[in-house]
């Protein structure tokens, strides 16, 4: 079945740091894929998203591109800040159930 | 830009109680789904929908049930609530295919 698998956290950087959290996928026929953020006490939101090979999503200075070679897409950011302390997820979607698939989180934390 | 609302946002209750979590969405979407977030942040497909008076029962076995009278409204209910069923309940929306999902802000139950 489909999955995604996600480096575990927690991970914590300096302020301007470069980040990196790796997510594989397993999944048949071309999924979308997605990142969420999760602020301290709120719902999930999107970050960026991809729905085909190669393509790249990008947001706030994060960014992400699909690879089907290697079926990852990787969550960078040159330089992060204070603010970016949330928890991160990598999803896809289902195609043939409309279900969404989520990784199990990776925990960000910025220090000052 | 989220218009998917939970209610209770916080809730603490007694064992046996029986409860109804809120979830409305005001953008017409088709697809409604329930998760349940445990406090290592992975999220657990509990209950989705794909429309008006279709439920289907998610990948973690759950006892709550749920309904899909209307389009927009996509309650949760808890017959009888017990500790075990104490953490953070997530509804979300979506339209079409592959497309992202919205999130409400949660319900965090507490069961004394």
């Amino acid at each position: 079945g489909n999955s995604v698998t996600q480096m575990e956290g927690p991970v914590t950087l300096s302020e301007e740091a470069f980040l990196t959290i790796n997510c594989t996928y397993t999944a048949t026929g071309y999924p979308s894929l997605f990142w969420y953020v999760q602020y301290p006490g709120e719902g999930l939101q999107l970050l960026l998203k991809a729905t085909k090979a190669d393509d790249k999503g990008s947001n706030k200075g994060f960014e992400a591109t699909y690879r089907k070679e290697t079926t990852s897409f990787h969550l960078e950011k040159g330089s992060v800040q204070v603010s970016d302390s949330a928890v991160y997820f990598c999803a896809l979607s289902d195609l043939g159930t409309y279900k969404y698939i989520f990784g199990t989180g990776t925990r960000l934390k910025v220090l000052a | 830009e989220a218009d998917i609302y939970q209610t209770p946002r916080y809730l603490v209750i007694g064992t046996g109680k029986k409860i109804t979590l809120e979830c409305s969405q005001t953008m017409g979407h088709d697809k409604m789904y329930w998760y349940q977030q445990d406090p290592g942040m992975e999220l657990h497909l509990i209950h989705y929908s794909y429309g008006v008076n279709s439920t289907e029962k998610g990948d973690l076995s759950s006892e709550s049930t749920v309904s899909r009278i209307r389009t927009e409204h996509f309650p949760l209910t808890l017959e009888s609530a017990r500790p075990s069923h104490t953490s953070q309940y997530l509804c979300a929306s979506s339209w079409g295919t592959n497309e992202k999902l919205f999130f409400g802000s949660g319900t965090q139950l507490s069961v004394l």
